[in-house]
């Protein structure tokens, strides 16, 4: 079946550092990707997304292109704000042509913390 | 617009009793989804439907868990002779289908099971 492995956290930064968590998965077909975003005492809310390979995913200055020949989808940011602490989960979705179309797969997620 | 709600937003109960978790979708959206996220962990995909009925409902952990949507908008997530694994964070969320496509999912601010 579909899995998702995340980096391992937590991940402390300081301000204005370069953030990158690294995201890996396994799907057959052609499944879409997404990255979402759980602040403090909010809900899960979707940061970006790629649907096909080679697609880049942007939003808030966070980045992630889906590289099929590698599997991952790895967000990035070149400098993190305090305001972006919060827990990352990486997540897919099955093509229209599997068992998992329609729910999704999320990793473990990632703790970030970022210090002025 | 009003976004996808969950109640209760705290439930405890104790070992061996029935709850029931209500979720109300984002109005016209006619997919919704259950996930649990046990603590440290990303959510769990449980069931989804389509309308009013299960399209799929392969992450139910077992017979003691049952879902219905009777009108096609809210859901009830129910669970009978509740265990004290069963305690987690139950998210909901909602999407719009449009003929093959599932866009993106909404997700609701979770109710918290704890079991005694």
């Amino acid at each position: 079946g579909n899995s998702v492995t995340q980096m391992e956290g937590p991940v402390t930064l300081s301000e204005e550092a370069f953030l990158t968590i690294n995201c890996t998965y396994t799907a057959t077909g052609y499944p879409s990707l997404f990255w979402y975003v759980q602040y403090p005492g909010e809900g899960l809310q979707l940061l970006l997304k790629a649907t096909k390979a080679d697609d880049k995913g942007s939003n808030k200055g966070f980045e992630a292109t889906y590289r099929k020949e590698t599997t991952s989808f790895h967000l990035e940011k070149g400098s993190v704000q305090v305001s972006d602490s919060a827990v990352y989960f990486c997540a897919l979705k099955g093509d229209a042509g599997g068992t998992s179309y329609g729910k999704l797969t999320f990793g473990q997620g990632t703790i970030l913390t970022v210090h002025p | 617009g009003a976004g996808v709600s969950q109640t209760p937003s705290n439930k405890v109960t104790e070992k061996g009793k029935y709850v029931e978790l209500r979720c109300d979708p984002i109005s016209g959206h006619t997919a919704l989804y259950w996930y649990r996220q046990s603590l440290g962990q990303g959510p769990e995909f449980l069931i989804y439907f389509q309308g009013t009925g299960a399209a799929d409902d392969s992450g139910l952990p077992n017979d003691r868990f049952f879902a219905v949507r009777p009108e096609g908008s809210v859901s009830t997530l129910k669970i009978q002779r509740t265990e004290r694994g069963d305690s987690a964070v139950y998210l909901c969320a909602s999407s719009l289908y449009s003929g093959s496509y599932y866009n993106e999912q909404f997700f609701g601010p979770g109710t918290r099971l704890t079991v005694l």
